[in-house]
């Protein structure tokens, strides 16, 4: 399986503090996902990074991949209150199956106003 | 709006009944998924398609589900006589190929009573 563990399964931090969450997965990638899931706005693609770059930003967001420690990292800086929700990797094999992504249990990310 | 939409977002029905889903993708993708969710986990790969044709059907879905996606557009999920173990979340994903980010629709809730 190339199911992505996320962790810590839950992180509580205050407005305005970075948030970091981690990933690990099993086998070689194509590339890695991060979604977001909240009960507003369901699973939200946040950002792909392949698997030849090594770091990645989006907004607020930053992307870091060490395929040598089959590893990824995801850092929202100067969390909001709307940050709040669940964050999954979706790593995306390398091989025949190129297409299906396979979700850890995530990362309940909790922002305090 | 043009993103993927899902019908109908709540579905309640008793035990042994069938019921379908539909999900109306991105019109220019040509790959859609089907997963399910579960409370406290991550959505699980159940099928693909890329057009019209099934490319690969989880082992989570018994002969009980049924996937259509007749002339490449929409899809429907069919289940056949419930049982309270189906009762979770329906996500429908499209995608355009070569493995990019998948984007996913409000998703179906299934309760079996």
């Amino acid at each position: 399986s190339q199911q992505g563990e996320e962790d810590p399964q839950a992180l509580s931090i205050q407005e305005g503090e970075n948030a970091t969450m981690n990933c690990s997965y099993k086998t070689s990638i194509n590339n890695l996902q991060w979604y977001r899931q909240n009960s507003g706005r369901g699973l939200v693609h946040l950002i792909l990074i392949r698997s030849n770059e090594r770091e990645k930003h989006s907004g607020r967001l930053r992307v870091t991949l060490d395929t040598s420690k089959k590893s990824s990292s995801l850092l929202i800086t100067a969390s909001r209150a709307a940050d709040t929700a669940s964050y999954f990797c979706a790593p995306l094999n390398s091989g025949g199956s190129n297409y299906k992504l396979t979700f850890g249990k995530g990362t309940l990310l909790t922002v305090n106003p | 709006d043009t993103g993927v939409s899902q019908d109908p977002r709540h579905k309640i029905t008793k035990r042994g009944q069938n019921v379908t889903f539909r999900c109306d993708p991105i019109s220019e993708h040509n790959r859609l998924y089907w997963y399910r969710q579960t409370l406290g986990q991550g959505p699980e790969f159940l099928t693909y398609f890329q057009n019209e044709a099934q490319l690969e059907k989880s082992r989570l879905l018994s002969d009980r589900f049924s996937a259509e996606r007749p002339k490449g557009s929409f899809s429907t999920l069919e289940i056949q006589r419930t049982e309270q173990g189906d009762s979770a979340m329906y996500l429908c994903a499209s995608s355009l190929p070569h493995g990019g980010e998948q984007f996913f629709g409000p998703g179906t809730r299934l309760t079996v009573l």
